[in-house]
């Protein structure tokens, strides 16, 4: 198992622009999988894109993965104001062990 | 489906206490997962237990334990309470098998050590 890190660490855009976070990991990965928190609450599963897919869609989110760059980006568009938290990666190595980085915070201003 | 439930969900201890938190998974979920988030370290993982074995473990003192029952039930028990034990303690359940799985959060428990 192994830590994603996120970047940016904060991200401050308007309503229904798109926002575009990223994640770098180290070493081979199984699947990577994108999460969100809302503030003080347990965590969402979002997305989840295998080893083996560039790009995965699920609503407005979009998930692309190069393994050769190892990296991820998370792209939500048409941003909302409840699209506002903190979004976490983790890469999984398959050692039953997720890694959480300090991740992106989003804030979507109305 | 039922999501996972956490008890209690808020907690107030003394320092040198000692308390249990409850984790109930998904039905069928066999895999559950417990992790502390705090403002200074973040989320960090404690364990993972998968039919009532621990098949992974964080850097955590001995103080942080933890167990499954046969119904995939997890309790984590943390001894002799410090300040900084103070946290968001939150369980994940899963499937636990191999090959990427989703992990389903439980909405937490408050923890507050005076």
């Amino acid at each position: 198992s192994q830590q994603g890190e996120e970047d940016p660490q904060a991200l401050s855009i308007q309503e229904g622009e798109n926002a575009t976070m990223n994640c770098s990991y180290k070493t081979s990965i199984n699947n990577l999988q994108w999460y969100r928190q809302n503030s003080g609450r347990g965590l969402v599963h979002l997305i989840l894109i295998r080893s083996n897919e560039r790009e995965k869609h699920s609503g407005r989110l979009r998930v692309t993965l190069d393994t050769s760059k190892k990296s991820s980006s998370l792209l939500i568009t048409a941003s909302r104001a409840a699209d506002t938290a903190s979004y976490f990666c983790a890469p999984d190595t398959g050692g039953f062990k997720t890694i959480f980085g300090a991740g992106t915070r989003l804030f979507v201003k109305a | 489906k039922a999501g996972v439930t956490q008890t209690p969900r808020y907690l107030i201890k003394t320092r040198g206490q000692q308390v249990t938190l409850s984790c109930s998974p998904i039905s069928g979920h066999r895999s559950v997962s417990w992790y502390q988030q705090t403002p200074g370290q973040g989320l960090q993982f404690l364990f993972e237990y998968f039919s009532e074995t621990q098949r992974n473990k964080g850097n955590f003192p001995g103080r942080f334990s933890g167990r499954q029952f046969s119904n995939s039930r997890s309790e984590m028990n943390v001894s002799t309470l410090e300040l900084g034990d103070s946290a968001l303690y939150l369980c994940a359940s899963s499937s636990g098998l191999a090959g990427g799985y989703e992990q389903y959060f439980g909405p937490g428990t408050r923890l507050t050590v005076t």
